[in-house]
């Protein structure tokens, strides 16, 4: 299994500033994906983080909102950008060797924006 | 669309039995399932994964069934213990077919909170 590093664990911020969300793994991975967790909700997958490319989004995501980079197989960034109140979640990053295969978490960063 | 479902949002079972928990999925694309168990400020963790050629599969005190027919899977851990009250994730992906590529990309349930009393 793969070890995931996520920084910073929560932060409070102030509306209409950006939070920039680092994940880090312990060996190289094929798959990395970014989820939120909405209170009392489910997770949903935010997007799929590309090495070297652009993030492929899902319905409901767009890049300005949620910049993604990758620039590495073990690194990558989710910016959550202009933010509001209802950006309050939890993110989280995961990743994955193929499909078929276990995904595997950080420990989330809990984000509340006043 | 909730295209993956946990219609028990809780559970509370006694030490030493067992606990069974359900989901239901409506794309038959899906070809891939998994549980995850997640603590309070905790990521989810993996339990247990079941591809769709198969109807059980088992690790410990952990066994997940699946019905293709009913769209119908479950989870059940026996015996049951207090360090297993969480919150309990199904998750659905459909792999390669349904994506055009090898991909891994998950589709969570709702959620069913386990609390086991000692």
């Amino acid at each position: 299994s793969a070890v995931i590093s996520q920084k910073p664990s929560r932060d409070i911020c102030q509306r209409g500033t950006s939070l920039t969300i680092q994940c880090q793994v312990d060996s190289q991975v094929t798959m990395m994906f970014w989820y939120r967790q909405q209170p009392g909700q489910s997770l949903t997958l935010i997007a799929t983080a590309n090495q070297g490319s652009e993030a492929t989004y899902e319905s409901g995501f767009v890049i300005d909102k949620f910049p993604i980079s990758r620039p590495n197989l073990t690194f990558s960034t989710l910016t959550v950008s202009n933010m509001s109140p209802e950006d309050s979640s939890i993110y989280l990053c995961s990743v994955a060797q193929g499909a078929y295969t276990e995904a595997f978490f950080g420990q989330g960063t809990r984000l509340t924006v006043v | 669309d909730q295209q993956v479902k946990q219609n028990s949002p809780s559970l509370s079972v006694q030490e030493g039995r067992i606990s069974i928990l359900n989901c239901d999925y409506t794309n038959s694309m899906f070809d891939y399932f998994l549980w995850y168990k997640k603590y309070p400020a905790e990521g989810p963790t993996f339990l247990i994964s079941i591809s769709s050629i198969k109807d059980k599969n088992e690790d410990g005190r952990f066994t997940v069934f699946l019905n293709k027919s009913a769209k119908h899977l479950s989870l059940h851990i026996v015996p049951s213990q207090p360090g297993d009250s969480a919150v309990y994730f199904c998750a659905a992906s459909a792999g390669e077919q349904f994506y055009g590529g090898a991909t891994n990309k998950l589709i969570f349930g709702t959620g069913t909170l386990l609390a086991v009393q000692p």
